[in-house]
């Protein structure tokens, strides 16, 4: 039961251009995106965030839209530069209950932008 | 001065073995958790502890057992290991329970059950 995919296994780009990695929910409770950065032999890092009251959120050359009736999320970089190659992971919080502060991650996304 | 740290880094040992993974976060926060990340790389949370509570426990075999003895400590023992909890396990800490507030991972420990 994938509540957060991410159907990308893979994406290239040239260095300069935009990378833009897509994440789709199927749990309409969730209320909080979160992206997270991964190199290899690390743990993930955090990225950005948005809150589903906003339908986008922006820093520097990441920015983070939400299109809630669509239930699809996407990170868009830009430019891309070689040291953003990385793992991107999805992940989701929300819902009722105690535990709304629960992330749920998608399988992640391997971006390799090419000098 | 690594912010999230575990021990080992590589884990390899036999079926039906007790193992220990630990964690420590300098940052003082309050919320620790275990992720794990399973051959088909999805990131599950099993536990979470606030403030040395427990406050989530996925449907995760009672074979598993975290124990938190501070704040700054979250460890994961292990008990009559199986091939199938071959998984890298990653701990992370975040500073209250609010879904807005940013959990920081360690580096993770790759455990090989063979």
């Amino acid at each position: 039961d994938q509540q957060v995919k991410q159907n990308s296994p893979s994406l290239s780009v040239q260095e300069g251009r935009i990378s833009i990695l897509n994440c789709d929910y199927t749990n309409s409770m969730f209320d909080y995106f979160l992206w997270y950065k991964k190199y290899p032999a690390e743990g993930p890092t955090f990225l950005i965030s948005i809150s589903s009251i906003k339908d986008k959120n922006e820093d520097g050359r990441f920015t983070v839209f939400l299109n809630k009736s669509a239930k699809h999320l996407s990170l868009h970089i830009v430019p891309s530069q070689p040291g953003d190659s990385a793992v991107y992971f999805c992940a989701a919080s929300g819902g009722s209950g105690g535990s709304n502060y629960k992330l749920t991650f998608g399988k992640g996304t391997l971006l390799t932008v090419n000098p | 001065d690594t912010a999230v740290s575990q021990t080992p880094k590589y884990l390899v040992t036999q079926m039906g073995n007790d193992k220990s993974i630990k964690c420590e976060q300098n940052l003082g926060h309050d919320t620790m958790y275990w992720y794990k990340q399973d051959s088909k790389k999805f990131l599950k949370i099993m536990f979470s502890y606030n403030n040395k509570e427990l406050i989530i426990n996925e449907t995760v075999p009672n074979r598993f057992s975290p124990k938190s003895p501070d704040k700054a400590h979250l460890n994961l023992h292990i008990n009559s290991l199986e091939l199938g909890d071959s998984a890298v396990y990653f701990c992370a800490s975040s500073q209250g329970i609010r879904n807005s507030n940013e959990q920081f991972f360690g580096p993770g420990t790759r455990l090989t059950v063979l």
